[in-house]
């Protein structure tokens, strides 16, 4: 079973808009979680780590949101551009705080597509 | 340069000839990590290394094996390929404190393409 959700495989917006991706999970209650941006053929680049005590966290266009409640975290593109036009993928350790970390699960990704 | 490397690039082998993928990093970083990246799979971990000679299992160990004698390499080894092996494998490498995690921007090599035929 998938471990982490992120619950749309392409969003498609215009540009200048927000896009918002999502990413679920279910069974853990993670340390921490990560975003990246990965182009087709190139590794992942890192964009943000957001912990479990941060509620928000920005990065110039770019917000993110944990809610260890609803074990979810939102992703916020804003002012869009298309090039920022990629596959988006979060990423958790799925161990406690207190629990040694160093695990990585990812998500299948989201591929967004800025159109002018 | 910040930067990890990984060697070869891309890599066609037939079925059970031992192959070693290297990755090589040169941030001092503790953490160093081996991912496969498969069609409608996403990422997953196969290794990973929390320092020198520590190592743990990650999502999908099987067939593989590593070793991080030093900081800075941390080698991919197939003992025995097989087809179900072909995929897109991904170094990374970050730093690390057993309390908190990746404590900053993991970064990822380009990728080796490997085919098992």
């Amino acid at each position: 079973s998938q471990k982490i959700e992120q619950n749309s495989e392409a969003l498609n917006i215009q540009e200048g808009k927000t896009a918002t991706l999502t990413c679920n999970y279910t069974n853990y209650s993670p340390a921490y979680l990560q975003w990246y941006r990965q182009d087709p053929g190139r590794g992942p680049v890192f964009l943000l780590l957001i912990r479990e005590n941060e509620k928000e966290k920005r990065k110039e266009r770019l917000k993110v949101t944990f809610d260890t409640t609803l074990k979810q975290s939102l992703f916020h593109i804003t002012a869009s551009q298309p090039a920022d036009s990629a596959t988006y993928l979060c990423a958790l350790d799925p161990a406690d705080r207190g629990s040694t970390l160093g695990r990585l699960y990812f998500g299948r990704g989201t591929q967004l597509t800025v159109w002018p | 340069e910040a930067q990890v490397t990984q060697n070869p690039r891309y890599l066609i082998t037939v079925t059970g000839k031992k192959l070693t993928v290297t990755c090589s990093q040169n941030m001092n970083h503790e953490y160093m990590s081996w991912y496969r990246q498969d069609p409608g799979l996403g990422l997953r971990q196969i290794y990973y290394s929390m320092n020198v000679e520590v190592t743990d299992k990650g999502d999908v160990p099987e067939g593989y094996k590593v070793s991080r004698k030093e900081k800075r390499n941390f080698p991919l080894i197939l003992e025995s390929p097989s087809p179900n092996q072909t995929s897109l494998y991904f170094c990374a490498s970050s730093l690390f404190t057993p309390q908190g995690g990746l404590t900053d921007t993991q970064y990822f090599g380009p990728g080796t393409r490997l085919t098992v035929l």
